[in-house]
């Protein structure tokens, strides 16, 4: 089956701008999750979704945000953006989105903010 | 707050020679440990997880509660091993807020 999708996969913007990412889990997953990677923080979770709803959130500002479709598919969109929100974005889907399920990673959407 | 330390963010080891990738972690609740892979040019997966027992590609890890540690070892190295290692962790049986480690590089010279 098709696995974890990510658009846009590149993506460079300007400060003060918005952008939103898009992530389509594989089919039948249920939750989503997205993290930002970085090289001096490393893989930080931002937030996790399940059948529409936000049930975690990792300590990022209001600034970052997300939403879930009836399909599953998810969107984060980040506002006012910062020189420091450059960052690999990335999805991860599940089945049922708790710790005992595996999850699977897209490939990530680079994000250049200039 | 759950936290993954990996100490080493670059090991190199010969071919043959045995690996081991160190993870400790501090949590107060029970927590699941996993270890993740990333090959060069590959998409993050799941190599093992401590509540599955299991050995893969020669890989085990063993759960150390009492020194909170989750180091993973291999007996012998193998080129195809060189890659980028995640150690992280969420709550047993809880939803999946997953704390990733910082990584390490292991390069396995030839």
């Amino acid at each position: 089956k098709a696995g974890v999708t990510q658009t846009p996969r590149y993506l460079i913007k300007t400060r003060g701008q918005q952008v939103t990412l898009s992530c389509s889990p594989i089919s039948g997953h249920r939750s989503v999750s997205w993290y930002q990677q970085t090289p001096g923080q490393g893989l930080q979770f931002l937030f996790e979704y399940f059948s529409e709803t936000q049930r975690n959130k990792g300590n990022f500002p209001g600034r970052f945000s997300g939403r879930q479709f009836s399909n599953s598919r998810s969107e984060m969109n980040v506002s006012t953006l910062e020189l420091g929100d450059s960052a690999l974005y990335l999805c991860a889907s599940s089945l049922a989105g708790n710790s005992y399920n595996e999850q699977f990673f897209g490939p990530g959407t680079r994000l250049t903010v200039l | 707050a759950q936290r993954v330390t990996q100490p080493e963010k670059l090991l190199s080891v010969f071919k043959g020679a045995p690996v081991e990738l160190k993870c400790n972690y501090s949590y107060s609740g029970s927590p699941e440990l996993f270890w993740y892979v990333q090959y060069s040019r590959q998409r993050l997966q799941l190599l093992l997880r401590h509540i599955s027992r299991e050995s893969i590609k020669g890989f085990t890890a063993d759960l150390n509660k009492g020194e909170t540690s989750f180091h993973l070892k291999k007996p012998f190295a193998q080129e195809e091993d060189s890659a980028m290692y995640y150690c992280a962790l969420s709550e047993s049986g809880g939803y999946q807020k997953v704390t990733f480690g910082t990584g390490t590089k292991l390069q396995v010279i030839p």
